[in-house]
């Protein structure tokens, strides 16, 4: 959707190094989901940011949601090849409506 | 063990054909969606069910179709008016409906019209 960019699109990295994932909205945040996907499998929810400045942490994946900027990013610290898959953002820009999704970044880990 | 299902994993269709993706749920949601998936894209909304007998369309809509008879299950009909159908499609179930509410993914149906 161009109304939620994610960059990059790809990204191939050695293992052990860290990366940050973005994901910009054209439209006003109220939150955001990100989500993981295995290539050619369902999404598994990784974290929900509702206010802004929030950041959550899970294992060695970190997010945050900057409202001001209508942008959140997500860091995996010391990447593992279990890392490896497509992360993608759902934005909420409005209580009522659906999400909209980013188009993903698809995450290389190499050993 | 509660989750959602869907079936089958891999379909096969000839052009003109309808062909139907079954979802079901058993994690007593209210709220069932149906998103397709192209390569490299993210999710596009195609359809949603806010409960039991009460669907609505979504960005995508042209093309399919749904029923919502029971809690459980949410087919989706891809009809021959759907002119590019080969996607992969997930299944999705919320509690209630609305973007706060965490939405739980099925493992996908990939379709391929031949």
């Amino acid at each position: 959707s161009q109304e939620l960019e994610q960059s990059p699109q790809s990204l191939i990295v050695q293992e052990g190094k860290n990366l940050t994932i973005n994901c910009t909205s054209s439209k006003t945040l109220y939150g955001l989901y990100w989500y993981k996907q295995k290539y050619g499998e369902g999404l598994i929810f990784l974290m929900m940011l509702q206010k802004g400045g929030e950041e959550k942490s899970h294992e060695k994946i970190t997010a945050k949601l900057d409202e001001k900027k209508q942008q959140s990013s997500l860091h995996i610290t010391a990447s593992q090849p279990s890392h490896a898959g497509i992360y993608l953002c759902g934005a909420i820009h409005n209580a009522g409506n659906m999400l909209t999704f980013g188009g993903g970044t698809r995450l290389m880990v190499k050993p | 063990d509660g989750g959602i299902t869907q079936s089958p994993k891999y379909l096969f269709r000839k052009e003109g054909q309808n062909v139907t993706l079954s979802c079901e749920q058993n994690l007593n949601h209210d709220a069932m969606y149906w998103y397709r998936q192209d390569p490299g894209q993210g999710l596009r909304l195609i359809y949603y069910s806010q409960i039991v007998n009460d669907f609505q369309k979504g960005d995508i809509a042209e093309g399919y179709s749904v029923s919502r008879e029971k809690k459980e299950s949410f087919p989706l009909t891809v009809t021959s008016a759907q002119k590019n159908p080969t996607a992969f499609y997930l299944c999705a179930s919320s509690l209630l409906a609305g973007a706060y509410n965490e939405q739980f993914f099925g493992p996908g149906t990939r379709l391929t019209v031949l």
